[in-house]
């Protein structure tokens, strides 16, 4: 079982739709991380958060620690949303540990 | 303030060469990792540079080393590059290690 575990691994939805992605771990971790990776490879740190929940225009991030359970959420999607969303936490070594992803494709 | 920069962006290697990819850390950084990406996987770490030592390794052969200079730059090194090593390589800078990540666009290597 991998320690970082995203849901669903495909998504397409329609433009203005409500998105949720989840992320579970097995691992304590210090902090959860939630990025998003375009075609080209680059990687944009969305947001780092250990409790709680966090809010950057239409997206927001919570986390439940106790059920090691993280979910970003997007409202009124829009096609520039498409990407890769990827969630990792924290490793032992100061690294992180990432899921695989999940491929978001908004539709006009 | 700079972002963190990659070089170079594709290269394309025989099997059983050498090569060396770089990265600039963001200014103010002074942790560097290394990410090895397959194609639809995430990320997996090599190994993380800090004030220009080694501190922490994935489950990577010996043929993969680094450095890092006093600037905090880094250089990853492939050695006997094999078919199963191409792929997308990123680089991510911090300060000390626990914050914010900044990566970079990354290195996208096919060895043939």
């Amino acid at each position: 079982k991998n320690e970082v575990e995203q849901s669903p691994q495909n998504l397409t939805a329609q433009e203005g739709e409500f998105i949720t992605i989840n992320c579970s771990y097995s691992v304590g971790i210090s902090a959860l991380h939630w990025l998003q990776q375009h075609p080209g490879g680059g990687i944009v740190s969305l947001f780092m958060l250990s409790s709680g929940k966090k809010k950057h225009g239409r997206l927001i991030a919570t986390i439940n620690i106790q059920e090691k359970h993280s979910s970003l959420h997007i409202t009124a999607s829009h096609p520039r949303d498409s990407a890769v969303y990827i969630c990792a936490v924290g490793g032992s070594q100061g690294n992180l540990i990432f899921g695989k992803g999940t491929k978001l494709s908004v539709k006009p | 303030e700079t972002g963190v920069t990659q070089s170079p962006t594709h290269l394309i290697k025989t099997r059983g060469q050498q090569v060396t990819l770089r990265c600039s850390s963001q200014s103010g950084h002074n942790t560097v990792s290394w990410y090895q990406q397959a194609l639809g996987q995430g990320p997996q770490f090599i190994f993380q540079y800090y004030r220009e030592e080694e501190n922490g390794r994935g489950n990577f052969p010996p043929r993969f080393s680094g450095l890092q200079f006093p600037n905090y730059s880094s250089e990853l090194n492939v050695n006997a590059l094999e078919l199963d090593d191409s792929a997308l390589y990123l680089c991510a800078s911090s300060f000390n290690t626990g914050n914010g990540y900044t990566f970079g666009s990354g290195t996208r290597l096919t060895v043939v």
